[in-house]
């Protein structure tokens, strides 16, 4: 039982260049997230799937997009990166029974440094 | 956007002390909160989520209390050690509308334990 899984760990990317952070669980979770952490500021919400074949935006979606491709996985693409992007993406899934307030289990973590 | 309220920023005690450290959210409208310890260069980790007014949880020296008619939580840690070092970070869950399913975190407060 992996948990919640990142790929990359690290990427280093040009300004303009586009990428695609894959994010998976193996808890059989309804729900998954994306945030970012930045110095100073959090861990603040890009994009969340409350369940398979929805998503929605959160509080810093631009420059973003999502795909959830199937229960287990859900991705997030960069079209054209830019240095404020540069940022630690964390990964997050809940709910396997689809209620608020259940806890959230975090992936390692992507570091992206967009120069 | 929902307004999660930790403090102090940051704390360092000597080892042994006890050290308590303050969540505020929104009063109206609330869920669940969330407890999140999270050491440097790992993810987060769930410690607690509380409903109730008045809930109180503990886990080995760390224990937390609700408040949800006023909006706050205390996290207390009963004889610190330096294993007890990491960010701790608050959530916020809300009842309904847009987002309910989200969870809004604190900047968090950075406690360091002083061998």
């Amino acid at each position: 039982n992996a948990g919640v899984t990142q790929t990359p760990k690290f990427q280093v990317l040009k300004t303009g260049q586009s990428m695609t952070l894959q994010c998976a669980q193996d808890m059989n979770h309804n729900s998954m997230y994306w945030y970012r952490q930045d110095p100073g500021m959090g861990l603040r919400l890009i994009y969340y799937s409350a369940s398979e074949g929805t998503t929605d935006k959160g509080e810093v979606p631009n420059g973003y997009n999502v795909s959830r491709l199937n229960k287990r996985e859900f991705s997030l693409r960069l079209e054209s990166a830019a240095p404020s992007q540069t940022s630690v993406y964390f990964c997050a899934s809940t709910g396997t029974s689809g209620t608020r307030g259940e806890t959230q289990y975090f992936g390692p973590g992507t570091r992206l440094l967009v120069l | 956007i929902l307004n999660v309220e930790q403090s102090p920023q940051s704390l360092h005690v000597q080892e042994g002390d006890s050290t308590n450290f303050t969540c505020s959210f929104p009063s109206s409208n609330f869920y669940a909160l969330h407890w999140y310890r999270w050491e440097t260069a790992k993810s987060p980790e769930a410690l607690f989520v509380m409903t109730l007014n008045g809930d109180e949880k503990k886990k080995g020296r760390i224990s937390a209390t609700l408040n949800t008619k006023e909006g706050y939580s205390y996290l207390y840690i009963k004889g610190s050690q330096p294993e007890d070092s990491a960010t701790y970070l608050c959530a916020f869950t809300k009842t309904s509308g847009a987002g309910s399913y989200q969870l809004t975190f604190g900047k968090g407060t950075k406690l360091s334990v002083i061998p």
